[in-house]
C-alpha cells in the first residue's frame, strides 16, 4: 500500500524553526516528485515547494522562499522541509504530497494525513 | 504567479442533481488542470487530472472538461457522500496554484 506519514509539527515561537520530515512507502520513492502543501485553518490549499525525484530542480511558493528549504534522502525514502524564520501566517496543516511525474511537479495522486505547525508566542 | 478563480464559492443541491463548477485560469494553461475533493479533516484526494482523464477509482459520475482558461467540474447525480470542498490547481506555471475552493453541501 501507498503511504505517506509527515511528522515534526508542532508549536514554535514566531523566528523559530522546525523541519518537517514525510515517510514514503509502497512506491519507488526516487522515480517521483513531491511537495509539500499547507492548510491554514479554516482556509484553502496552497501549493508550498516541490523537488523532483533526484533531489534537484526544488521550486518554491513566493510566500516561502528564502525561508523554507525543501530536500529529500532517497536512501531513507523521505522528504523534508526545512522551515525557517517562522511567521504567524505560516500556521497551517502540512500535507506531503506525491507526484505522477518524476522531473516536475503535476499533480498529486497520493497525500499523507498531514502534520501541524502552530507558530505564536 | 497564475490565478485560480472558482465559482460559485458554495452550493447546496439535492441528491440527483447535476452540479458543476468552474475554474478560470488568469492566463492560459492548456489542460494543465486538475481537481480534488477535500472531506472535513481529511487530506485531499485526486479526482481528475489533465483537465478531463477521470482518476482510476473515481466514480464515473464526476467528469472534467474545458481548456485554456475556462474549466469544468461536473457530478453528474449528485450523492450524499459527494459533500465536499472541491479545488482545481494548475500545473501549467510555477508555482504551482489551486483555485479558492468550492464547498457542496447537500440538501
Amino acid at each position: 500500500e501507498v503511504q505517506l506519514l509527515e511528522s515534526g509539527g508542532g508549536l514554535v515561537q514566531p523566528g523559530g524553526s522546525l523541519r518537517l520530515s514525510c515517510a514514503a512507502s509502497g512506491f519507488t520513492f526516487s522515480s517521483y516528485a513531491m511537495s509539500w502543501v499547507r492548510q491554514a485553518p479554516g482556509k484553502g490549499l496552497e501549493w508550498v515547494s516541490g523537488i523532483s525525484g533526484s533531489g534537484g530542480s526544488p521550486y518554491y511558493a513566493d510566500s516561502v522562499k528564502g525561508r523554507f528549504t525543501i530536500s529529500r534522502d532517497n536512501s531513507k525514502n523521505t522528504l523534508y522541509l526545512q522551515m525557517n524564520s517562522l511567521r504567524a501566517e505560516d500556521t497551517a496543516i502540512y500535507y506531503c504530497a506525491k507526484d505522477t511525474r518524476y522531473y516536475d511537479i503535476y499533480y498529486m495522486d497520493v497525500w499523507g494525513k498531514g502534520t501541524t505547525v502552530i507558530v505564536s508566542s | 504567479a497564475i490565478q485560480l478563480t472558482q465559482s460559485p464559492s458554495s452550493l447546496s443541491a439535492s441528491v440527483g442533481d447535476r452540479v458543476t463548477i468552474t475554474c478560470r485560469a488568469s492566463q492560459g494553461i492548456s489542460s494543465a488542470l486538475a481537481w480534488y475533493q477535500q472531506k472535513p479533516g481529511k487530506a485531499p484526494k485526486l479526482l481528475i487530472y489533465d483537465a478531463s482523464s477521470l482518476k482510476s477509482g473515481v466514480p464515473s459520475r464526476f467528469s472534467g472538461g474545458g481548456s485554456g482558461t475556462d474549466f469544468t467540474l461536473t457530478i453528474s447525480s449528485l450523492q450524499p457522500e459527494d459533500s465536499a470542498t472541491y479545488y482545481c490547481q494548475q500545473f501549467n506555471g510555477y508555482p504551482r496554484t489551486f483555485g479558492q475552493g468550492t464547498k457542496v453541501v447537500i440538501k
